[in-house]
């Protein structure tokens, strides 16, 4: 089954403790991405990979690292979480499609909590 | 980025068309229009996408306007499973979705 996973589902941490998100795809997409989620502003993209070693900032990258050694994983390092970064994140994975454009498949979620 | 615009909510009965709009009058000539929709807090899952003609698949029907500036999903026969937040997404550079505040569609028995 085609599917993007994310670990942990649900994480409460303290302010200042690194913490990592990870996200893996079974799907060979060469694009991936992480976007947050805030009440009121919706959906925004934190970073992006066009391929393994090729990533780029979105949005709103501030306080977050990425990395893309293999193509299936793509972690999110939060290396000084806040509670400005308390959200619900969502890792992405895209293919092309055959008549053009894309489509996202996107993970389960991951809801941190910086206290 | 394309910018979007949908109305915040509206009802469908369960069983009837559920026709949702959207305006996308700065979309250029080359940039997809896309529908995801999101249940509760799950991720966005996607319906549909186009860029001129009109598209149909197992979930939805896309209507674009000949001008582009504006596209209609329509879910045939909606059920109370499709309550859910609809996005009408355009592209931004690098392939970014730019997601906006979407439509609350409820479905209604």
């Amino acid at each position: 089954e085609a599917q993007v996973t994310q670990n942990p589902r649900y994480l409460i941490t303290v302010t200042g403790k690194k913490l990592t998100v990870t996200c893996s795809q079974n799907m060979n997409h060469e694009y991936m991405s992480w976007y947050r989620q805030d009440p009121g502003l919706g959906l925004r993209q934190i970073y992006y990979s066009m391929n393994v070693e090729v990533t780029d900032k979105g949005d709103v990258p501030e306080g977050y690292k990425v990395s893309r050694k293999e193509k299936r994983n793509f972690p999110l390092i939060l290396e000084s979480p806040s509670p400005n970064q308390t959200s619900l994140y969502f890792c992405a994975s895209s293919s092309f499609t055959s008549k053009g454009g894309t489509e996202a498949f996107f993970g389960q979620g991951t809801r941190l909590t910086v206290v | 980025d394309a910018k979007t615009t949908q109305p915040p909510s509206m009802d469908c009965a369960e069983g009837r068309a559920a026709n949702l709009p959207c305006n996308h009058s700065t979309i250029s000539g080359n940039e997809y229009v896309y529908w995801y929709r999101q249940i509760h807090s799950q991720g966005p899952q996607y319906i549909i996408h186009g860029l001129k003609n009109n598209e149909t698949n197992e979930m939805a029907s896309l209507i674009i306007t000949e001008d582009r500036k504006s596209s209609t999903l329509i879910l045939p026969h909606a059920t109370l499973r499709d309550t859910a937040v609809y996005y009408c997404i355009g592209e931004g550079y690098g392939n970014k979705l730019v997601f906006g505040a979407g439509t609350i569609l409820r479905v209604k028995s």
